[in-house]
C-alpha cells in the first residue's frame, strides 16, 4: 500500500534562518507531488507541484522553493525565513496520468513557527 | 481566478444533531470533492462527485453535486464527537486542472 511521510512534525525557527522540509512517498511510482500551506484558520494554498523529477511548477511568488531530486521525494526550502512563512505545511501526492488527479493523499503536516 | 466559498465558516452543534454545509464556486466544475481534516493532521478524502445531480453517501455523510455545477452540499446525520474537524470542499474544472480548495467549515460537536 502507498504511504506518505513528512518531517519534521513541528519546527520552530528564527527569522532569517534556512528551511528544509522533506516529503517521501512509498508504494507508488511517478506520483504527482504537491506542497500546500495552511495559515491558522484558513484554507489550503497550493505552493508548488511536480509531475516528474526536476519538474517544479510554482503557484505563488514567495520566499520558498521546491525541488524533486528523486521520483518519490519532494523538498520545500527557504534560504531565509520570514515571519509570514509560519503555518502548517502539507505534502500530498496523487497518481499520475499526465494530468491532475482529484484524489489527493496528504501527509500529516509540519507545523512551522517562525519567531 | 477560480474561487470557492464555503458556509458556514464554523458550526457548534450538539451530539446527535444533523449538519448541513455548502460550497459555491464562481465557475463550473466537472468534479466536486469533500475532504475532512482532523486537528493536527492532513485532510482525508470523504466523497467524490462526478456528475451534476449526483448524490453519494459514505456512512452518515451524504454529498450532492449541484445541478448548476457551481455548488455542492454535504450533510452529516446524527453527529458524533469524532466528526469534529475542518470540512473542505474542493473542485476541479476538468481533469487537466488543479484541484481548488475552499476555505473550510470548522465543525465542533458538543457531547
Amino acid at each position: 500500500s502507498q504511504t506518505i511521510h513528512q518531517w519534521p512534525a513541528t519546527l520552530v525557527q528564527p527569522v532569517g534562518s534556512p528551511l528544509s522540509l522533506e516529503c517521501t512517498v512509498e508504494g507508488t511510482s511517478n506520483p504527482n507531488l504537491y506542497w500546500y500551506r495552511q495559515a491558522a484558520g484558513r484554507g489550503l494554498q497550493l505552493l508548488f507541484y511536480s509531475v516528474g523529477i526536476g519538474q517544479i511548477s510554482s503557484e505563488v511568488p514567495q520566499n520558498l522553493s521546491a525541488s524533486r531530486p528523486q521520483d518519490r521525494q519532494f523538498i520545500l526550502s527557504s534560504k531565509k525565513l520570514l515571519l509570514s512563512d509560519s503555518g502548517f505545511y502539507l505534502c500530498a501526492w496523487t497518481t499520475s496520468s499526465g494530468q491532475h488527479n482529484e484524489k489527493l493523499f496528504f501527509g500529516s503536516g509540519t507545523q512551522l513557527s517562525v519567531l | 481566478g477560480q474561487q470557492l466559498n464555503q458556509s458556514p465558516q464554523s458550526m457548534f452543534i450538539q451530539e446527535g444533531e444533523d449538519v448541513s454545509m455548502n460550497c459555491t464556486s464562481s465557475s463550473i466544475f466537472n468534479t466536486w470533492l469533500w475532504y475532512k481534516q482532523d486537528p493536527g493532521e492532513g485532510p482525508v478524502l470523504l466523497i467524490a462527485l462526478y456528475k451534476a445531480g449526483e448524490l453519494t453517501s459514505n456512512g452518515r455523510l451524504t454529498a450532492q453535486f449541484g445541478i448548476t455545477r457551481k455548488d455542492s452540499f454535504l450533510n452529516i446525520s446524527a453527529s458524533i464527537p469524532s466528526d469534529v474537524g475542518i470540512y473542505f470542499c474542493a473542485g476541479q474544472e476538468t481533469s487537466y486542472d488543479k484541484v481548488i480548495f475552499g476555505p473550510g467549515t470548522s465543525l465542533s460537536v458538543i457531547p
